[in-house]
Parts: structure tokens; C-alpha cells; sequence
């Protein structure tokens, strides 16, 4: 069975902390997507990346960086994490070229910033 | 500009009834793909059903067929036969080509219908 496995599911963090998101993939998917959910904005890209090494900033890259060493790892860091970043954040997946039509979520990782 | 635009915050349905998901895009080019999605309060993304800019036919999966009106650029959600468990966020989204990313397909989402199935 498919899967994107996103490491934290709840995860309670104080303003100014460095935090690391981690999201694995064991489809051996070229792209790999980092989105944030807040009520009323549905879902907003971050960054994403369709090489290993290589990304690309989304809507709204600001306050953050990912990092993608390996292909099926895709990591999101907060550098200095502040409370308007609370928020839903969901790993996604898919494969390059128009064959690949399904984009694959993780559960979500729900971030408090305090 | 909204290149995904769900004009319904909100929408209610009796069980048993049948109800649509309205959803409009914006794109220029020629080869996309859209997307429905389902989220219930666990958060979970479940994928519903795809419909390629260039298929012919109207996609279909079990309750759930999207209207595609490809000069309308309209890709509505319509699922029949509305069950509880139907009560959930819906989202649409499009992948667009992306020529500067290595050719990979980039997806937007718009900003969710919250269903509500009565009984």
C-alpha cells in the first residue's frame, strides 16, 4: 500500500524554536510537496521539490526551508518558529509527467506555536 | 487571481439526495488535470476522482462523477445518493505543467466546500 508518512502527529513548539517536520515517501516519487491548512485559506503551498536537492518556493515560502537530501525524504524546517504559524501542515506527493494523477497526502501534522 | 475558486463555504444535503460541488479554474495551458479531494475531521486527504484537461468523457468513480465544462472552465464535484459519512471538507484542485521544474506538475487547491449530509 502506498504511503507518505509524516513523523509528528501533534507537535507543541515555543516562539523562537527551530522545528523540523519530517515527511517520507515509499512510492520513489520525483515531487514532493509542503502545504499549510488554516480554516477559510484551504490548502497553501509552501515549498516543493522534484529532485533530489532541488526545490521550489510555493505561495508562501516565508519563515520556512525544506531540505531534501534523499529522494523519498522531504524535511520542512521553521527556523525560529512564531505563533502565526500554527497551522495544519500536510507532505504530498506525486510522480512527474501526466501519468502520475494522483497526488498522495500524509496525515497531517497539526503545529501549536506558543 | 484565484487560480481554483469553491464559491460555497458551506453546503447542506439531506441523506439519500444528491448534491453538487461547485468549482471554477483559471489556466492557460492546454494540459491539466483536476482534482477532488475529501478531508473528514481526521484530516486525512482522500482522493476522489481525476479528470484530464483532454479525456472526453465526463470522469466517474462509484457516487461520485465530475461535471467538466471545459469552456466554462467549471470541474464540479456531484455526488448522488448522499450518505452520512459524505460530511466532510471537499477540495478541488488543478496540477498545471510547470516547464522550469523539471516538467513536474504543480497542484493548487481551492479553499474547501464543508458538506453537511442531514439525516
Amino acid at each position: 500500500d502506498v504511503k507518505v508518512t509524516q513523523s509528528s502527529r501533534y507537535l507543541v513548539k515555543r516562539t523562537g524554536e527551530k522545528v523540523f517536520l519530517e515527511c517520507v515517501q515509499d512510492m520513489d516519487h520525483e515531487n514532493m510537496f509542503w502545504y499549510r491548512q488554516d480554516p477559510g485559506l484551504g490548502l497553501r503551498l509552501i515549498y516543493f521539490s522534484y529532485d533530489v536537492k532541488m526545490k521550489e518556493k510555493g505561495d508562501i515560502p516565508e519563515g520556512y526551508s525544506v531540505s531534501r537530501e534523499k529522494k523519498e525524504r522531504f524535511s520542512l524546517i521553521l527556523e525560529s518558529a512564531s505563533t502565526n504559524q500554527t497551522s495544519m501542515y500536510l507532505c504530498a506527493s506525486s510522480s512527474t509527467g501526466g501519468s502520475g494523477n494522483t497526488i498522495y497526502f500524509g496525515e497531517g501534522s497539526w503545529l501549536t506555536v506558543v | 487571481a484565484q487560480k481554483i475558486t469553491q464559491t460555497q463555504p458551506g453546503m447542506f444535503v439531506q441523506e439519500k439526495e444528491a448534491v453538487t460541488l461547485d468549482c471554477t479554474y483559471d489556466t492557460s495551458d492546454p494540459s491539466y488535470g483536476l482534482f477532488w479531494y475529501k478531508q473528514p475531521s481526521s484530516g486525512e486527504m482522500i482522493f476522489l476522482i481525476y479528470q484530464g484537461s483532454y479525456d472526453q468523457q465526463n470522469a466517474t468513480e462509484g457516487r461520485y462523477s465530475l461535471n467538466f465544462q471545459k469552456a466554462r472552465k467549471s470541474a464540479n464535484l456531484v455526488i448522488s445518493a448522499s450518505q452520512l459519512g459524505d460530511s466532510a471538507m471537499y477540495f478541488c484542485a488543478m496540477r498545471e505543467l510547470s516547464l522550469s521544474s523539471g516538467g513536474s506538475y504543480i497542484p493548487t487547491f481551492g479553499r474547501g466546500t464543508s458538506l453537511i449530509v442531514h439525516p
